[in-house]
């Protein structure tokens, strides 16, 4: 079946960096744009980051542009997002998810991954 | 302040029907197809709804979704106690090259 299994959260302090990967399977994962969704403790889901299948489009949200940078290694399966320079208010459950059309990057999420926790504190 | 605006929470007794709110613009729901997702207590996000008003293979039929304009609702009828949950709803914006996601709406179970 369709699974996401995220990795690389961590606690870390301000400034520091730290890189989160995403391991798919089930799924002809080379055809799907893929998306990063956060959700700080309580509160509400927050995009992140989405990568299209082919790599030629990678958007983010206004509060990481020019910190995390999402990318993409069809050949082992996998989706990854480097985040530096991070920041208290990052601090966050990060969800790997997959768009549930094939080739397109602008339709909505249909599998999440469990997440993994990332803690920047002092 | 999320882009999608849902009412924080709502409440109901048991067989009752809730129906859930998401009110956004052209440039999302106006524009965009809408998602809507179950969060159980201390789990992922389920995908519920998509493209406005299709359910996914064993989603009960007891959740269908609608929309007009720039707003779009989820109604659960029959509600159950496996019902209590937040929900929330999803639509991509052309202005930021992502979706926006409402704040949610936790749903009680009387």
């Amino acid at each position: 079946q369709v699974q996401l299994v995220e990795s690389g959260g961590g606690v870390v302090q301000p400034g520091e960096s730290l890189r989160l990967s995403c391991a798919a399977s089930g799924f002809t994962f080379d055809s799907y744009a893929m998306h990063w969704v956060r959700q700080a403790p309580g509160k509400g889901l927050e995009w992140v980051a989405v990568i299209s299948y082919d790599v030629t489009i990678k958007y983010y949200a206004a509060s990481v542009e020019g910190r995390f940078t999402v990318s993409r290694d069809n050949s082992q399966s996998t989706v990854y997002l480097q985040m530096n320079s991070l920041r208290p208010e990052d601090t966050a459950l990060y969800y790997c998810a997959r768009v549930e059309q094939p080739v397109v990057t602008y339709y909505g999420i249909d599998v999440w991954g469990r997440g993994t926790t990332v803690t920047v504190s002092s | 302040q999320s882009v999608l605006i849902q009412a924080p929470s709502v409440s109901a007794t048991p067989g009752q029907r809730v129906t859930i709110s998401c009110s956004g613009s052209n440039s999302n729901i106006g524009s965009n197809y809408v998602y809507w997702y179950q969060q159980l207590r201390g789990m992922a996000p389920k995908l519920l709804i998509y493209r406005d008003s299709e359910r996914p293979s064993g989603v009960p039929d007891r959740f269908s979704g609608s929309k007009s304009g720039t707003s779009a609702s989820l109604a659960i009828s029959g509600l159950r106690s496996e019902d209590e949950a937040d929900y929330y709803c999803a639509a991509w914006e052309d202005s930021l090259g992502g979706p926006v996601f409402g704040g949610g709406t936790k749903v009680t179970v009387l």
